[in-house]
């Protein structure tokens, strides 16, 4: 079956650390590019964080840039985002979704893990 | 960076068509895509490219997009199409590419 499934979230204290993993099936992990995509409650969806396929293009929001680093492992078809610093508004459900491209290369996200809760509160 | 602006509500009765926008800078020329996300679950492409369909969605759901506005159309709109819309471009001249809008509630009366 061709699915994500993200794991790692949890409850931690403002300060502290978090690395989420997103392990993939079905398909060559390999050959696409993945982003991180958080919800914060009642809110609407946010992008974190984009890595190419290669490795050779990675994108962070502002809001995450200096804190989060997105990484990857191809040979165990895993996509990963390791947060440090975190605060309370870095609380959200946080999903990872796998890229397709257009034409013009522009990218798309065909399909979605279910996504991990991160609460971030003291 | 690019700003993409959709209705934060657009309420419709069974049966009828249900038009969803999404407005940014000259969208017409980017490739629009378009999420469904129903509560407690992730989100589900449902256009992509401006008007295609990924396999498995209803010919209900179409896209259009031209100058400075986008639109989702879903015709014939059932109970289950209760969710929220989002949009979404791909701002390549950018280091924050990945846009989404802010989201719509569609409500079936």
């Amino acid at each position: 079956e061709v699915q994500l499934v993200e794991s790692g979230g949890g409850l931690v204290k403002p300060g502290g650390s978090l690395r989420l993993s997103c392990a993939a099936s079905g398909f060559t992990f390999s050959s696409y590019s993945m982003i991180w995509v958080r919800q914060a409650p009642g809110k609407g969806l946010e992008w974190v964080s984009s890595i190419s396929s290669s490795v050779g293009y990675i994108y962070y929001a502002d809001s995450v840039k200096g804190r989060f680093t997105i990484s990857r492992d191809n040979a165990k078809s895993s996509l990963y985002l390791q947060m440090n610093s975190l605060r309370p508004e870095d609380t959200a459900v946080y999903y990872c979704a796998r890229a397709r491209t257009t034409v013009t290369g522009h990218w798309y996200f065909d399909l979605w893990g279910r996504g991990t809760l991160v609460t971030v509160s003291s | 960076s690019y700003v993409l602006t959709q209705p934060p509500s657009v309420s419709v009765a069974p049966g009828q068509t249900a038009r969803i926008t999404c407005g940014g800078n000259n969208i017409g020329s980017k490739t629009v895509h378009w999420y469904q996300q129903k509560p407690g679950q992730a989100p589900v492409l449902v256009v992509y490219d401006d008007s295609d369909r990924p396999s498995g969605i209803p010919e209900r759901f179409s896209g259009s997009n031209s100058a400075n506005t986008a639109t989702l159309t879903i015709s014939r709109v059932e109970a289950g199409d209760e969710a929220d819309y989002y949009c979404q471009v791909w701002a390549s001249s950018s280091d924050h590419p990945v846009v989404f809008g802010g989201g719509t509630k569609l409500t079936v009366l």
